[in-house]
Parts: C-alpha cells; structure tokens; sequence
C-alpha cells in the first residue's frame, strides 16, 4: 500500500486554514495516524484512528477521512504549528509514512 | 515516563557493518512492539522494521529486507539494529519508536514515543 500527501507544501498566513490531504493506494480501515515533525525535532504523534487527537495537542487540529482518503486541518494556523506533517499507515506492515507536507507562515 | 536512547551511530564505510542499540525505559518494555523509523537529511520518515514484544517475530522493510535485522533483549530493556553491507543510501537518523499500546504481536497501533535518533553516515 503507498501513502501520498499533498500539496507537498503549503504556506498560508497566520489565522489561515490549512488542509492536507493523505490517499492511501488501498483500504486501511480507520487505522491513519499524523505526526508532527517541528524543525530540528523529533516526529510527534498528533492524531491516531482517523481523527483522536492525541493529549495536549490544541483543538485547531482535526482530522477526517476514510477508507482511502484522509485530511488533517488546521482551522487557523499558528507560528507554533510550522512543520512537516507525515500520514502513516498502521493497520499491518509495512507502516508506511507518507512523504510530508511542510507548513510555512506566509 | 518513557524513555528513548539510540546509540551506535557513526560513519562507517560503504559495504561494512553497524549495529543500533535503543535503551528503553519507564514502560514494561516486554509488552511493546518496538520499531525503527530512518530520515535520510533533508528527507522524510521511512519505516524500517517492527519485532513483536517478546521478540519470536519481525518484519522488515523492502528496501533493507536481507541485509537489516532487528531483534530485542527484554531481560536489559534494549532494542537492536543490525546494518550489514552499507551504502551512502542508508546515510540517515535512526529512530526507535514504540507502539502506543501492549500487544502480543505488533499493532495495529501508532507509535507514541520517539527516541532523539543515532546518525548514521556511510562515506568512505
């Protein structure tokens, strides 16, 4: 199964929502998880099934989807929130990752 | 809380071997799936492999599969990555990562501890 993203980069202004799409090339079930990786930094989980987020992580961030396609959003974008966003596969090996999405502030 | 350290890394030749240790702690690590993620520079996550928690199974990727194993000792909490036959495409940070939740196999879970990673840089 492979995992795309896009845009492969998107920059928006603070305030702004900012919507990724993942596609999965066959069904995953609900099992997506979208990590946060902050520059310099090591990968965060930030949302698993879909859409829980993860303890801490701030309400403007959502996910949604199914079977094949999945969308993280940032419903008003912050400094704090520049980084690469990974979608990745775990409902069997190999857990794939998409190939990221980097968020810059205009 | 949990606890994370790669070690091992280094520049090694093309063609040579490396072995990557995770110390593990703040968690029953025998109860964990445990997997190793790479991040070539400037370049994204790649899942490399998963053992199951008590270790009798594991898969690795594609891309390294005969030529990468992964294996663990859950008596001294630590977690292993054997390199054999390097080359500059395996030039990358070494993550280990745990599953979110116990299990007698491996997921289907997210991972949701990190360690800071190991660089590891094939150059001759």
């Amino acid at each position: 199964i492979q995992m795309t993203q896009s845009p492969s980069s998107v920059s928006a202004s603070v305030g702004d929502r900012v919507t990724i799409t993942c596609r999965a090339s066959q069904g995953i079930d609900n099992y997506l998880a979208w990590y946060q990786q902050k520059p310099g930094k090591v990968p965060e989980l930030l949302i698993s099934g879909v859409s829980t987020l993860q303890s801490g992580v701030p309400s403007r961030f959502s996910g949604s989807g199914s079977g094949t396609q999945f969308t993280l959003t940032i419903s008003s974008l912050q400094p704090e929130d520049v980084a690469t966003y990974y979608c990745q596969k775990y409902n069997a090996a190999p857990f794939t990752f998409g190939p990221g999405t980097t968020v810059h502030i205009q | 809380q949990v606890q994370l350290e790669e070690s091992g890394g280094g520049v090694v030749q093309p063609g040579r071997s490396l072995r990557l240790s995770c110390a593990a702690s703040g968690f029953t690590f025998s109860s964990y799936a445990m997997h190793w993620v790479r991040q070539a520079p400037g370049k994204g996550l790649e899942w490399v492999s998963v053992v199951s928690s008590i270790g009798r199974n594991n898969y690795i990727a594609d891309s390294v599969r005969g030529r990468f194993t992964m294996s663990r000792d859950n008596s001294n909490n630590r977690l292993y990555l054997e390199m054999n036959s390097l080359t500059a495409e395996d030039t990358a940070v070494y993550y280990c990562a745990k599953e979110a939740s116990s299990s007698s196999y491996w997921g289907p879970y997210p991972f949701d501890s990190w360690g800071r990673g190991s660089l590891v840089t094939v150059s001759s």
